[in-house]
């Protein structure tokens, strides 16, 4: 699986949108993007993934350069709830769902 | 409802002991897994099983030994407890190769090793 580069921490305003960018610069083909998220220790939690084309769902909008070397992950109306380690993970679909976990970017939502 | 739950939530011991961390997972899925989160807080496949078959075993000791009885549990037995242990053990769980499933976490068990 391609490794992924992200900033250690961002601080964002609560109600802004929040955008965390992620390099994967090695990212073949057949990989997808994923992020997670995992709030103060609590188990991971999935938030949402792509190939090529942008996603949304109800937690949060990606983004995919054409190049698909990097990656943005919007929260559209941060609240502080959102405060978080947010981890993007590129990998095959295949058999087991193996994630491999960096360092993640720290997020916190200021009031 | 929990769609993921691992037993205990808190786990002190003793080094030498033998200790149990359960999982059950109530989402029909086939794929389960066991995650070591360190004090540096990154976060470590372990094991993975499909359909009671072990298929990931990410250089772990074995005094680790994970026992999968069903595609619904996964538990991890720890024998003689070493300091190092000492983590935050997640289970998780996961549909096998499908493209539009994620991997559904429980909420974690802290091990402490003294």
């Amino acid at each position: 699986d391609a490794k992924t580069t992200q900033p250690p921490s961002m601080d964002c305003a609560e109600g802004r949108a929040a955008n965390l960018p992620c390099n994967h610069s090695t990212i073949s083909g057949n990989e997808y993007v994923y992020w997670y998220r995992q709030i103060h220790s609590q188990g991971p939690q999935y938030i949402i993934h792509g190939l090529k084309n942008n996603e949304t769902n109800e937690m949060a909008s990606l983004i995919i350069t054409e190049d698909r070397k990097s990656s943005t992950l919007i929260l559209p109306h941060a609240t502080l709830r959102d405060t978080a380690v947010y981890y993007c993970i590129v990998r095959v679909i295949q058999g087991a769902q193996k994630l491999v976990f960096g360092q993640g970017t720290r997020l916190t939502i200021n009031p | 409802d929990t769609a993921v739950s691992q037993t205990p939530k808190y786990l002190v011991t003793q080094m030498g002991n033998d200790k149990s961390i359960k999982c059950e997972q109530n989402l029909g899925h086939d794929t389960m897994y066991w995650y070591k989160q360190d004090s540096k807080k990154f976060l470590k496949i372990m094991f993975s099983y499909n359909n009671k078959e072990l298929i990931i075993n990410e250089t772990v000791p074995n005094r680790f030994s994970p026992k999968s009885p069903d595609k619904a549990h996964l538990n991890l037995h720890i024998n003689s407890l070493e300091l190092g242990d000492s983590a935050v053990y997640f289970c998780a769980s996961s549909h096998w190769g499908q493209v539009n499933t994620e991997a559904f976490f429980g909420q974690g068990t802290r091990l402490t090793v003294v």
